[in-house]
């Protein structure tokens, strides 16, 4: 069964480095998503990827962020310079359609710890 | 605005025993609905889903959840736990036209044998 990746399981990094989180969403689907989960918290939403341009992103999605899909297998989430709250879980997504009556599929997440 | 909650943080039952898995929603128009179970170092899998129909939607593992409008809800059932299906679930809206899932902040399900 076709299965989203993301690398690495878990990164660390000093506050204010940049990180680049990756994914590599199910081959044939079309539409790409990061979501973050702090500590305790809920899952949120951070932006939506279809077509090499961003359909969709939250407030959480500032300018320290950013997503590219350099190939035709990985999708990228990168954090300019990292803050402590930062720290979190960042599940990739991906789905073969984009509308609300399809399921995303899930990546088992990259831990981001900023010291 | 969206937003789900799941008054629960923890549920614990008996291996046998039917669980539930409480989760209320707040969507404008209509709600698509999502169960999503993550084991652990495991993503969130996919579990069922209410788009439109039969309130009772039966998904993966046996797991099925009831959709009541009128309450806001969408509670996660299960007949006969089984040790197995001890795990972190989620319940997830997604607004019509919507791009994104909403989620709640999940219940872990803990079943003892």
């Amino acid at each position: 069964e076709p299965e989203v990746t993301q690398t690495p399981s878990h990164q660390v990094t000093q506050m204010g480095q940049e990180v680049i989180l990756r994914c590599v969403p199910i081959s044939n689907h079309l539409y790409f998503y990061w979501y973050r989960q702090i500590l305790g918290q809920k899952v949120e939403f951070l932006v939506s990827f279809y077509n090499n341009e961003i359909s969709e992103k939250s407030e959480i999605f500032d300018d320290q962020f950013s997503v590219e899909r350099p190939d035709g297998s990985n999708f990228t989430l990168k954090i300019r310079s990292t803050k402590l709250e930062d720290s979190a879980m960042y599940f990739c997504a991906s789905g073969a359609r984009d509308n609300a009556y399809n399921e995303q599929f899930f990546g088992p997440g990259t831990r981001l710890t900023v010291l | 605005a969206q937003s789900v909650a799941q008054p629960e943080d923890q549920v614990k039952v008996a291996e046998g025993n039917p669980l539930t898995v409480k989760c209320t929603y707040s969507v404008s128009g209509n709600p698509y609905l999502f169960w999503y179970v993550q084991y652990p170092n495991r993503g969130l899998q996919f579990l069922l889903k209410y788009i439109t129909g039969d309130n009772l939607v039966k998904g993966s593992y046996g797991f099925e959840a009831e959709f009541n409008k009128s309450q806001t809800s969408f509670h996660l059932k299960k007949p006969s736990a089984l040790v197995s299906d001890s795990a972190l679930y989620f319940c997830a809206v997604r607004g019509a036209g919507a791009n994104n899932l909403f989620f709640g902040t999940g219940t872990r399900l803990t079943v003892i044998p």
